[in-house]
């Protein structure tokens, strides 16, 4: 079974600059999350969707990042326009939800973003 | 206002011995507990978990133990191996939120 995998691994923009994140969930989970790491710190939560709809956003920094989920299947993470503190790796994770019963979150390889 | 935290960036253990990584925590309304390895340019993987109603879960080498009343979790490997040697994350959950809160990490290094 394909875990999580987010496209790029990497990017380098300079500021000011659109860039947008991909990640494709483990096949059949409904919840899929969006993480960020940054400058070595905590990660820290940015967002949840179960299927398309959007459960919980309240760790989006600012307007300037906009995700989606359409379909319910993979997710983009846009960043437009890109600032300097948007540097950092972002995680994306996804996970089942039976019951409501916490499930094990699977987390992607991340995409290191570089904004100079 | 850090919810969850680690106070120890790293640690370095002999191989052999017993490797003990420490989490604090404020918001006494988390369910779970759980810690994260990680891997350089990997992302964090499951590694065991605790519910706020146990104080000790055991698998293998890994333990976790929970003091509720000093909001505070260890987790406990025995005997540590070099390929243990990566960073290890707390995190909380919370039922009605459904995220992880994530602590800053510490670096373990076992040593041959």
């Amino acid at each position: 079974e394909a875990g999580v995998t987010q496209f790029p691994s990497h990017s380098v923009i300079e500021k000011g600059q659109t860039v947008t994140l991909r990640c494709d969930p483990i096949s059949g989970h409904d919840n899929l999350y969006w993480y960020r790491r940054v400058m070595g710190k905590e990660i820290k939560f940015l967002l949840h969707f179960v299927k398309e709809s959007k459960q919980d956003e309240s760790g989006m920094p600012n307007n300037r990042f906009l995700a989606e989920r359409t379909g319910g299947t993979y997710s983009t993470l846009k960043v437009q326009p890109a600032e300097l503190e948007d540097s950092g790796v972002y995680f994306c994770a996804s996970s089942q939800d039976i019951a409501g019963v916490l499930y094990e979150q699977f987390f992607g390889p991340g995409t290191r973003l570089t904004v100079l | 206002d850090q919810q969850v935290k680690q106070n120890s960036p790293s640690l370095s253990v002999q191989e052999g011995r017993i490797s003990i990584l420490n989490c604090d925590y404020t918001n006494s309304m988390f369910d779970y507990f759980l810690w994260y390895k990680k891997y350089p340019a990997e992302g964090p993987t499951f590694l065991i978990s605790i519910s706020s109603i146990k104080d000790k879960n055991e698998d293998g080498r890994f333990t976790v133990f929970l003091n509720k009343s000093a909001k505070h979790l260890s987790l406990h490997i025995v005997p540590s191996q070099p390929g243990d040697s990566a960073v290890y994350f707390c995190a909380a959950y919370n039922n009605a939120g459904n995220m992880l809160t994530f602590g800053g990490g510490t670096r373990l290094m076992v040593k041959p």
